[in-house]
């Protein structure tokens, strides 16, 4: 089955600086990608997506980047506020009503 | 903006015991998930249901899971015989199914502790 890895597992920034968030997957089959960021307490709140015919998306600060042959799709965000410090989750999953794999969350925390 | 909400929030309950946790999706979706985190591990898949039957499971939903959509709001998880290792965070989504692929839509989760 599909597994899904995230990397770091945790990332500090200086409020201001950018912060990327890679994932790798292992299943080819997989078309979909969403991330997810959660804040303590709360469960994952959808930030951004990307299918397999789009190589990038951007939405005002944050974009995802995607390489199907390589396997591996990438989160980044600019210009970090602290308000972005929270866990952020990459997934896969062959469509967005299939089943979601997860990676394991960055840990991102934002000083200012 | 639409919510799904999980209650309760923390669920404290013996082993052996009985379970339900409860979700009321987002009004219109008709995709409902399941999925667990256990602490310092993944959030992992339970299962999907559609048009009131399950549409995938995984390995973890064995015969002691069953959801159920028992009216036009609800939509719940039942754990027949608690385990210690179910003591997890419990999420519930859902998605919208018209318009094109839409994502799925995560609640804040219930903390279930198994004594």
């Amino acid at each position: 089955g599909e597994n899904v890895e995230q990397h770091p597992s945790t990332l500090s920034v200086q409020e201001g600086d950018s912060a990327v968030i890679k994932c790798t997957y292992s299943d080819s089959a997989s078309n979909y990608f969403p991330w997810y960021k959660q804040e303590l307490g709360k469960g994952p709140q959808l930030i951004i997506d990307i299918r397999s015919n789009v190589g990038e998306k951007k939405d005002q600060r944050i974009a995802v980047t995607l390489n199907k042959t390589a396997k591996h799709f990438s989160l980044h965000i600019t210009e970090t506020q602290p308000e972005d410090s929270a866990v952020y989750f990459c997934a896969a999953s062959m469509d967005s009503w299939g089943k979601l794999q997860f990676g394991a969350g960055t840990q991102v925390v934002v000083t200012p | 903006e639409p919510e799904v909400t999980q209650t309760p929030s923390h669920q404290v309950t013996q082993m052996g015991q009985e379970v339900i946790l409860r979700c009321v999706p987002i009004s219109n979706h008709l995709y409902f998930y399941w999925y667990r985190q256990i602490l310092g591990q993944k959030v992992e898949f339970l299962v999907s249901f559609y048009n009131n039957e399950i549409s995938e499971k995984s390995e973890i939903f064995d015969d002691q899971f069953s959801v159920e959509r028992p009216d036009g709001s609800n939509f719940t998880l039942k754990i027949r015989s608690t385990k210690l290792e179910d003591s997890a965070m419990y999420f519930c989504a859902s998605r919208d199914t018209t318009g094109g692929p839409q994502p799925q839509h995560f609640g804040d989760g219930t903390r279930l502790s198994i004594l």
